[in-house]
């Protein structure tokens, strides 16, 4: 089956910086690639997604890009701020939606001030 | 307001004892799904359910049932539970097959003694 892998499980930048969030996946199938940030003690909620008929996403501060000959996708946050300090989870799916979702273990984002 | 609850938000159990977690949501939302989250091990699939007594096994579903007999309540059951057991479990909806946006609600806590 499917494997994400996330290498960071912690990544510390100074607010104002970028911060880049790598995953890779095994799973050529996969089409559909979420983020998900969950703060602490709370749910995960979406926080911007790509499709593998693009390799590049933007919404405000963030955007995803997606290598498929690689197998590799990444969160990038620009601009830090202190609200963005997280645990960021990446995700596959090969279903076309969401109904299958692999996840990595997590980055946990510490913005310093 | 477009929620997914779960009750009860903490648990304690004695392995043995059989589980009973609840999940509503007031999206009409015709999939569902149980994960399970352990530090430093992302979120697991333990079941999808599709609609109405209409449920498939995810990556983990050893050791667990669901049942759906209203499409917005899912329960997760342990049947007998197990120290290993012992997770923060979330439940989550989206809108049907090949939707995209997954809600998740806020977490249960279990901890099997």
């Amino acid at each position: 089956g499917e494997k994400v892998e996330q290498h960071q499980s912690t990544l510390s930048v100074r607010e104002g910086d970028s911060a880049v969030i790598n995953c890779t996946y095994t799973d050529t199938a996969s089409s559909y690639f979420p983020w998900y940030k969950q703060e602490a003690g709370k749910s995960l909620h979406f926080v911007i997604d790509i499709r593998s008929n693009v390799d590049r996403k933007q919404s405000q501060r963030l955007t995803v890009l997606l290598d498929k000959k690689a197998k590799r996708f990444s969160l990038h946050i620009t601009a830090t701020q202190p609200e963005d300090s997280a645990i960021y989870f990446c995700a596959a799916d090969h279903t076309g939606g969401a109904d299958r979702l692999t996840f990595g273990k997590g980055t946990q984002l510490i913005i310093q001030p | 307001d477009m929620k997914v609850t779960q009750m009860p938000r903490y648990l304690i159990k004695r392995m043995g004892e059989n589980v009973l977690l609840e999940c509503g949501q007031d999206m009409s939302h015709e999939t569902m799904y149980w994960y399970r989250q352990d530090p430093g091990l992302g979120l697991q699939l333990i079941y999808i359910s599709y609609d109405v007594d209409s449920n498939s096994e995810g990556d983990i579903p050893k050791g667990y049932r669901v049942s759906r007999k209203k499409r917005e309540h899912f329960s997760l059951i342990l049947d007998s539970a197990k120290t290993n057991q012992t997770s923060v479990y979330f439940c989550a909806s989206s809108p049907g097959t090949g939707y995209t946006e997954v809600f998740f609600g806020k977490g249960t806590r279990l901890t099997v003694v």
